[in-house]
């Protein structure tokens, strides 16, 4: 069975700070790797996806297949980034898809 | 370019009772997804429906159904409504062949609460 966690249900830095949010996930077959992020009073939206290799608002993430871990990294982090991000392997095969349950990331100034 | 809008935002159901979710996809898009999402916790995906057909499901019971229709918006049902289908119901679009492949552009929900 897919599984996805997130070992932090809440993680406080300070502004400027490095961040670094953790998803490990056990997927038979090779997931798209997305990231996803909810802002305050906003939808989910897609922060990042593996395939694409970008960086966005500063955030990357590594593919990690020894370990199967995706985990997210800012290195400054910002006051706009608190949010609630959540990991998420999804499958070509549509079956196959799983959110993590998120991380409440709050960066205080 | 509209986006993704679902209705109702909210509503209170008895349980036993039946009801329907809708949701109007992204223009363009030909793929909605349906999450499920509980206090706390991540988006449980229900359902995926591309080109009006079911394109792969969660770990769902058979009393949750779905419809996607020629213009690609869709509708969730719900039949015998149980206390634990409260939840927050997500209604997710994307282009492209059906999948995850794409990006998903999610709808502000649907607030149920089961009494």
């Amino acid at each position: 069975a897919q599984r996805v966690t997130q070992p932090e249900k809440l993680l406080s830095v300070f502004k400027g700070a490095p961040v670094e949010l953790k998803c490990n996930y056990s997927y038979s077959g090779s997931p798209e790797l997305f990231w996803y992020v909810q802002y305050s009073r906003q939808r989910l939206q897609l922060l990042l996806r593996h395939i694409s290799r970008e960086s966005i608002k500063g955030f990357t993430a590594d593919l990690n297949k020894g370990e199967t871990s995706f985990h997210l990294k800012k290195p400054f982090a910002q006051e706009e980034d608190s949010a609630m991000y959540y990991c998420a392997p999804l499958g070509t095969n549509a079956g196959k898809s799983t959110f993590g349950d998120g991380t409440t990331l709050t960066v205080k100034p | 370019e509209t986006g993704v809008t679902q209705s109702p935002t909210h509503l209170i159901k008895t349980r036993g009772q039946q009801v329907t979710l809708r949701c109007s996809s992204q223009s363009g898009h030909n793929t909605v997804s349906w999450y499920q999402q509980a206090l706390g916790q991540g988006p449980q995906f229900i359902f995926q429906y591309y080109r009006e057909e079911e394109n792969g499901r969660g770990n769902f019971p058979p009393r949750f159904s779905g419809l996607q229709f020629p213009n690609y918006s869709s509708e969730l049902n719900v039949n015998a409504l149980e206390l634990d289908d409260s939840a927050l119901y997500l209604c997710a679009s994307s282009s492209g062949g059906g999948g995850f492949t794409y990006e998903q552009y999610f709808g502000p929900g649907t607030r149920l609460t089961v009494t």
